[in-house]
Order: C-alpha cells, then structure tokens, then sequence
C-alpha cells in the first residue's frame, strides 16, 4: 500500500522560503501525477501545484511566481518550495498522489505539515 | 478560475439518516476528453483528506458503500444512505476538469 510522509520545517519568518519533502514509500512515480496543497487555519483547500514523473509541472497561477516543484526519482520524493512567504502562507501542507488514469482522484494523501510565518 | 459551491455548509443528522450534500460548478465540469472530473473528499477531524467518490460516481477502493455520488454538468450529489458515527467530518467536492483545481468550502457533517 503506498504511503506518503512529508517532512520540512515548521516556523518560518516572512520573506524566507518554505520547503517540504513527500517521500513515497511502497510505490512507484510512473503512471501518477504528484500534487500539493495547503489550508489555512479555518479556511479552505488550496491546490498548489503538480508534476509529473517526467517533470511536467502545472501551477496555481496564484502562486505561481512564488513556487516551485520539483521531483528526485531515484529516491522516489517529490518537493516544494515556497519564496519569500508571509503571514498569509501559514498553512497546513499536504502532498497527495493522483492518477493519470481518472484526474481528481487524490490518494494517498500526507500527514499534513503545519508551517506558521511569524515574525 | 471554476468556483465550486457547497450547500449545505452544515448538516447536523441523526444516525442511521440519510445525508445529502450539493456542489455547484461555476461552469461545466465536462472535459474535452469526455470525462467529467469531479471527486469528493472527506477530511475526519484530525486526518488528511480520503478520496470518496471520482468521475461523479465512482466509489473509490475500500469506500462503504452507503456513500454515492451523482450529477451532471454543474450540478453534483453526494448522498450518505445510512449515517454512522464514523463519518463525522468535512466533505469536500473538489473539480480536475480545469487548472487551478478548485475546491467548494466544505460542508461540516455531525450528529445530532
């Protein structure tokens, strides 16, 4: 069964960059899209971002100019990184699988990874 | 961007009572490969998300089958056929059929 688990600091002081790590276990790359998303304390779901095993990549265009996603193959981890955060970018994480075969289907998911900006 | 609307935001049911959720598109969820490309989340408190449903109505691997879900175009169901104390928690309706994914603003499920 393939498991997800995410890793990256947690506290973070606005302008510096936001990293996180999804580490796949028990599966392979080939065949998925590998997506992020965050939620704010209290608020909603906000997709990120995805990329593929080729390296493909699709951003929120409300991030876009800030984000990037990258992905090792060989040590089967996909990453995010975040510049110049603020306030506003405190979230808990996630990273989450999705199937070439049928788009939306979102599992396995992370654990989550709360990151607060704070001054 | 597709703005996705849930109604209701709260549902207070009893258990063994059925439950049923709305999601409404801002546009037509139907791909140009056919495919409409809508899935339903639910988050237990505590936990991260788990896919219930894809494509409208396909009850993803190890989903009970009490849950369903229906629709077409822009309009979307999720319906619970028999509460249980397990399924507490938010629900979310989430659209793949463009980019930026969207998500509707969940809707609370608790027990009377």
């Amino acid at each position: 069964q393939v498991q997800l688990q995410q890793w990256g600091a947690g506290l973070l002081k606005p302008s510096e960059t936001l990293s996180l790590t999804c580490a796949v276990y028990g599966g392979s790359f080939s065949g998925y899209y590998w997506s992020w998303f965050r939620q704010p304390p209290g608020k909603n779901l906000e997709w990120i971002g995805e990329i593929s095993q080729r390296g493909s990549t699709n951003y929120n265009p409300s991030l876009k100019s800030r984000v990037t996603i990258s992905i090792d193959t060989s040590k089967n981890q996909f990453f995010l990184k975040l510049r110049s955060v603020t306030a506003a970018d405190t979230a808990v994480y996630h990273c989450a699988r999705e199937a070439m075969g049928f788009r939306g289907g979102f599992d396995p998911w992370g654990q989550g990874t709360l990151v607060t900006v704070s001054s | 961007d597709i703005v996705m609307t849930q109604t209701p935001l709260s549902s207070p049911v009893t258990l063994g009572q059925p439950a049923s959720i709305s999601c409404r598109s801002s546009q037509s969820l139907v791909h140009s490969d056919g495919n409409t490309y809508l899935s339903w989340l639910q988050q237990r408190p505590g936990q991260p998300p788990r896919l219930l449903i894809y494509k409208i109505s396909n009850r993803f691997s190890g989903v009970p089958d009490r849950f369903s879900g229906s629709g077409a175009g822009t309009d979307f169901t999720l319906k619970i056929s028999r509460v249980e104390a397990e399924d507490v928690g938010v629900y979310y309706c989430v659209q793949a059929t463009q980019f930026p994914r969207t998500f509707g603003q969940g809707t609370k499920l608790e027990i009377k």
